[in-house]
């Protein structure tokens, strides 16, 4: 069965810098695209961007274009997420998901916890 | 400040039905049929109930229904159930770029 394991959670002090994995199975890995989501406590989602796990085109959100980079290793099958320039309210849980959007979020990680914080 | 727009709450007693719109513009779901509806329990990650306006992934209640007119989508629960009770989010995918509506909290009373 598909599933999407992502690392765990993790503390960062303002300025620094985060790397969250998200290591798949149970299909072809470099099928699908893989979206990363974040959502804030108490708050709705919000997208980062996403990565085409065929070719590594990335696509980022505006917001954090410049901050962000979107990464895999295609023979393990994971995928990463790098977040630079870490402020207090990037703390939040950080998803990763199967796909880019066009045919919905069928499978996600578990996701993890980020807290930023001084 | 999300892109799409859903109502804050809605509530329903057990059986009854209750309809969640999520309004954007003629730019986003105005422009495709790539609409999709998530329900997230606390704690949960999303859960896809809904994709592409109103198809139903395999293994999700047909009491959950999606529909598209104009700019705006909605998302149908009939016979209400207590498991029902979550928060609901809408997505469109215009162009590469996704928008996430600001969630609706579904309470059964």
């Amino acid at each position: 069965q598909v599933q999407l394991v992502q690392s765990g959670a993790e503390v960062k002090k303002p300025g620094a810098s985060v790397k969250v994995s998200c290591e798949t199975s149970g299909y072809t890995f470099i099928s699908y695209g893989i979206t990363w989501i974040r959502q804030a406590p108490g708050q709705g989602l919000e997208w980062l961007g996403w990565i085409d796990s065929y070719n590594g085109h990335t696509n980022y959100a505006q917001k954090f274009q410049g901050r962000v980079t979107m990464t895999t290793e295609t023979p393990a099958s994971t995928a990463y997420m790098e977040l630079r320039r870490l402020r207090s309210d990037d703390t939040a849980v950080y998803y990763c998901a199967r796909g880019v959007g066009n045919e919905g979020f069928g499978y996600w990680g578990q996701g993890t916890l980020i807290t930023v914080s001084s | 400040q999300s892109a799409l727009t859903q109502p804050a709450s809605v509530s329903g007693s057990p059986q009854q039905s209750i309809t969640i719109s999520c309004t954007g513009n003629t730019s986003d779901i105005g422009t495709n049929n790539y609409v999709s509806w998530y329900q997230q329990h606390p704690g949960k990650a999303p859960k896809l109930i809904i994709y592409d306006v109103s198809d139903r992934p395999s293994g999700v209640s047909n009491r959950f229904s999606g529909s598209k007119s104009g700019n705006t989508a909605s998302l149908t629960i009939s016979g209400l159930r207590a498991e029902d009770e979550a928060d609901y989010f809408c997505i469109s995918y215009t162009n590469s770029i996704i928008r996430f509506g600001g969630g609706t909290k579904l309470t059964v009373l």
